[in-house]
């Protein structure tokens, strides 16, 4: 069973370009979630999905960024218009219900110049 | 103030020590309390879950004080390898698991 996958690992992007962030859960996991971890700082929680549907996007900034986990497909964590104080890592994670353990995939690292 | 408040570091200490992170937390409403564990650039990683009667793992000790909203993770015996930055998370009640992350303490063990 393999684990939770990020891609792409490491993303370099301009300011003023889009950047799209995949996650595939483990198999048989219906529950994302995604964290963006600052520099020298905790992991910070943005949104919870379920398939098709957003529960709790309360950590996630309200204009630029937007997330998804479509019936078929990874989630999809979008950002436009990028600036500098968007390079992070992000990190999902995956559970089989909103109440279990959540295994985290190894990152996407963001570096917008 | 933060969430969840950790400990500064870095803690440098020798093989073999016996070191000490103190954690607290804010919210009464939090329900579920862990340690995790990250290594440079990577996913952190669960290293135990908390409880009130206190938990042990080989050489990890950890502690919950609900009164004063305080955990604790005692290492003993320290290795190279415990060398990472340890995460104090909670989670509140809320019906799914938003884990809410302290800022991390980092521990350098040398030889």
């Amino acid at each position: 069973n393999a684990g939770v996958m990020q891609n792409p690992r490491h993303l370099v992007r301009r300011r003023g370009q889009e950047a799209r962030l995949r996650c595939s859960p483990m198999k048989g996991h219906s529950h994302v979630y995604w964290y963006r971890q600052l520099p020298e700082e905790g992991l910070k929680f943005m949104v919870y999905l379920q398939k098709e549907n957003i529960i709790d996007e309360s950590g996630m900034p309200k204009e630029r960024f937007s997330a998804e986990f479509p019936k078929e497909g990874p989630s999809i964590l979008r950002i436009q218009q990028v600036v500098r104080g968007d390079s992070a890592a992000y990190f999902c994670a995956s559970s089989p219900s909103r109440d279990n353990e959540q295994f985290f995939g190894p990152g996407t690292r963001l570096t917008v110049l | 103030r933060k969430e969840v408040e950790q400990d500064p570091g870095p803690f440098n200490v020798p093989e073999g020590a016996t070191v000490a992170f103190n954690c607290t937390y804010s919210n009464s409403a939090s329900q579920s309390f862990f340690w995790y564990r990250q290594d440079c650039r990577k996913e952190p990683k669960l290293l135990m879950s908390v409880y009130s009667s206190g938990n042990e793992d080989g050489r990890f000790t950890a502690q919950l004080n609900r009164a004063s909203q305080y955990i604790s993770l005692l290492i003993r015996d320290s290795k190279l390898s415990d060398s990472a930055t340890y995460l104090c998370v909670v989670i509140v009640s809320g019906g799914y698991n938003k884990l809410i992350f302290g800022a991390g303490t980092r521990l350098a063990v040398h030889p």
